[in-house]
């Protein structure tokens, strides 16, 4: 069975600095989406970045990156030059690209907070 | 206006009561699905629909009964639920396969709480 590991339960950062949020995932799969979704205090999940497990370069979204270490099983998140309202909690998914339907499994999540 | 709509956002019931969840998407979607979000636990899949079909029940409790009358509306009715399935019930929706980026695209919740 596929899971998705978040080992870092809170993170603090300094307004326009950077900080990288860790992932590690288990599959036996291939092809495969990986993403980093938010979810400020309002609740509503929002999609930051995807990656497609079959691109080796790295997704960037403006401030956000993320180094996928395919191998390795590691999908890791950079906000660079955060700003306040990065604040939420954030969460790594995976889903499986061959599905009928986008069953994505989620990580614990991790609470960024950002100090002005 | 959120391209998928929920409500009620906050629901308060004794466990002998019986109350539904709805849900709306307004994105032509034709995959829907119930999430129930704990604190401290991943995200768990409750129900998925493809095309108004249930295609997934992740060995949820009778007592949680999803209903999808077409591919935009969805409800998940509730009875004589437990304190423990005190949580935010998040639904989403997802395109059909060949347009598909993989990702679910999710309403604000619905926070419930079981007395």
């Amino acid at each position: 069975a596929q899971t998705v590991t978040q080992s870092q339960p809170e993170m603090s950062v300094q307004e326009a600095e950077t900080v990288t949020l860790s992932c590690t995932y288990d599959t036996s799969e291939s092809d495969y989406y990986l993403f980093w979704y938010k979810q400020p205090p309002s609740r509503q999940m929002i999609l930051v970045i995807r990656q497609e497990a079959y691109k080796q370069q790295n997704a960037t979204e403006n401030r956000f990156s993320v180094n996928f270490q395919k191998a390795a099983k590691s999908f890791s998140l950079k906000i660079s030059d955060s700003q306040l309202g990065d604040a939420a909690m954030y969460f790594c998914a995976y889903s499986f690209r061959g599905g009928a339907t986008n069953k994505l499994i989620f990580g614990t999540g991790t609470l960024l907070a950002v100090q002005p | 206006e959120t391209g998928v709509t929920q409500t009620p956002r906050h629901l308060v019931m004794g466990m002998t009561n019986k109350k539904s969840l709805k849900c709306e998407q307004h994105l032509g979607h034709n995959a829907m699905y119930w999430y129930k979000q704990s604190a401290k636990k991943p995200l768990e899949l409750m129900f998925v629909y493809n095309f108004k079909e249930q295609t997934e029940n992740n060995s949820v409790p009778s007592r949680f009964s999803p209903e999808c009358p077409n591919s935009s509306h969805l409800f998940l009715h509730l009875h004589t639920l437990q304190p423990e399935d005190s949580a935010l019930y998040l639904c989403a929706s997802s395109p059909r396969k060949r347009t598909d980026t993989g990702e679910l695209f999710f309403g604000e919740g619905s926070r419930l709480t079981v007395l």
